[in-house]
């Protein structure tokens, strides 16, 4: 079976503007999960998603948004960029909300000029 | 107080030795631990979970759990150069009915050959 897959690779963007990540869960998988991860941090997290609703919330401003789609699949959106958003932004999918056994993908390497 | 705690290293171990990784965390209410290794420029990669009290032993790797003192390590028996990586400890807490998952910022373990 085919992992998380996560795209673009790599993106290079100005302040202020926006960006989407995409990301698409383990076949099975119900939940999927953003994190950020700075170098030499481990990953914070940002957003759980559980059958398209919002299950949970870390502590990051409302520039940050998500969604999930029928098929499972996840979108990050982060406006308004700031230098300080130049991060992996990793996601995870875990086949429900209880168990939580998280699988991540490779992550994007969001740089912000 | 930290919420999830890990001594940041490097630990250094003799090949062949047991590496012993420690992490504390802060919520009582933490539901269940995990532990993930994550190489250089690459995403973690879950090496086990533990939900109760007491050890649990999956192949060289042992978790083991605390609540009453909140501590989870885990150990590595016959550490091999290619263990060596950053390990993640990680935490869910379910606060209010949300969703967190909470890492620790990560050990560092160079084994030595």
């Amino acid at each position: 079976d085919a992992g998380v897959t996560q795209s673009p690779t790599h993106l290079i963007k100005t302040r202020g503007q926006q960006v989407t990540l995409r990301c698409s869960p383990i076949s099975g998988h119900k939940s999927v999960s953003w994190y950020q991860q700075v170098l030499g941090q481990g990953p914070q997290f940002i957003f759980q998603y559980y059958e398209k609703e919002e299950r949970g919330r870390g502590n990051f401003p409302d520039r940050f948004s998500a969604r999930q789609f029928p098929n499972y699949s996840s979108e990050l959106n982060v406006n308004a960029l700031l230098l300080g958003d130049s991060a992996l932004y990793l996601c995870a999918s875990s086949r429900d909300r209880e168990t939580d056994t998280q699988y991540f993908g490779p992550g994007t390497r969001l740089t912000v000029l | 107080q930290k919420e999830v705690e890990q001594n940041s290293g490097p630990l250094s171990v003799p090949e062949g030795a047991i590496a012993s990784l420690n992490c504390t965390y802060s919520d009582r209410g933490s539901q269940s631990f995990f532990w993930y290794r994550q190489y250089s420029g690459k995403s973690p990669e879950l090496i086990m979970f533990i939900y109760s009290n007491g050890d649990k032993e999956d192949g060289r790797f042992t978790a083991q759990l605390n609540k009453a003192s909140q501590y989870v390590s885990l150990l590595i028996r016959d550490s091999q150069p290619s263990d060596s990586a950053t390990y993640l400890c990680a935490v869910i807490l379910i606060p209010t009915g949300t969703y967190k998952y909470i890492f620790g910022t990560g050990t560092r373990l160079k084994v030595l050959a």
